[in-house]
């Protein structure tokens, strides 16, 4: 199956910074990269979609400034949590898809803000 | 808007046994797929089985096997002679066959799967 590699895995920020999360399609070119957002024993919550050259659209009651994403490439996806707080810690999740494909996962990111 | 539903948070099994684990959707589009997916400790995201939903058969991977109800809009995952690594975190998933956003996916809320030795 098709790889996506998301980097890094985990990473500890302090509050009022901001921390940039890649997601690499390693095999092919991703038509369409998602964004998901999952606490602990609960679901993915769907936070933005992002096509290649173009600005990412964000679901509701998703903060655009505060999450921002990046589709430079084919490969490529980053999300930047700007000004990250306590609040924003939380496991991220990539996922990328090209064509009728389904969709293939990232490993995650752990992020905690200390 | 479409919506899926898993009314187990938890379900636990004894391995070699076999257990089901149940969804339900809501849908306005006839041509869409659903999947399910199982997150072990790891937390990375695995396939596990899809269907499409123009097909009547129900979809089978080895040990795992859905009964699709499109009339019925039910989706459940039949995991046949448990084994522990089994055990993890399991989603269902919509996604529509039509548009643009391919690989958008719509997920339940989890099922929590124990197996016990």
């Amino acid at each position: 199956g098709a790889v996506v590699s998301q980097h890094p895995s985990w990473v500890i920020c302090k509050s009022g910074t901001s921390v940039k999360i890649e997601c690499r399609s390693l095999d092919f070119q991703a038509t369409t990269m998602f964004w998901y957002r999952q606490f602990p024993k609960q679901s993915l919550m769907l936070m933005a979609t992002s096509n290649e050259g173009s600005k990412a659209t964000y679901e509701q009651g998703v903060e655009k400034d505060k999450f921002l994403i990046n589709h430079a490439s084919l490969t490529l996806s980053t999300l930047t949590v700007t000004s990250a707080h306590p609040e924003d810690s939380s496991f991220y999740i990539c996922s990328a898809s090209y064509f009728e494909r389904e969709a293939f996962f990232g490993q995650g990111t752990r992020l905690t803000v200390v | 808007a479409q919506t899926v539903t898993q009314s187990q948070p938890e379900m636990s099994v004894q391995e070699a046994e076999t257990v089901t684990l149940s969804c339900t959707y809501d849908t306005s589009e006839s041509d869409y797929y659903l999947f399910w997916y199982k997150q072990p400790p790891s937390r990375q995201m695995i396939l596990v089985i899809r269907q499409e939903a123009y097909k009547q058969q129900n979809a089978t991977e080895n040990r795992f096997s859905v009964n699709f109800q499109k009339a019925a809009k039910s989706f459940s995952l039949k995991i046949s002679d448990s084994q522990l690594g089994d055990a993890a975190m399991y989603f269902c998933a919509y996604r529509y066959a039509g548009g643009t956003s391919y690989g958008k996916l719509t997920f339940g809320q989890g099922t929590i799967l124990t197996v016990h030795p």
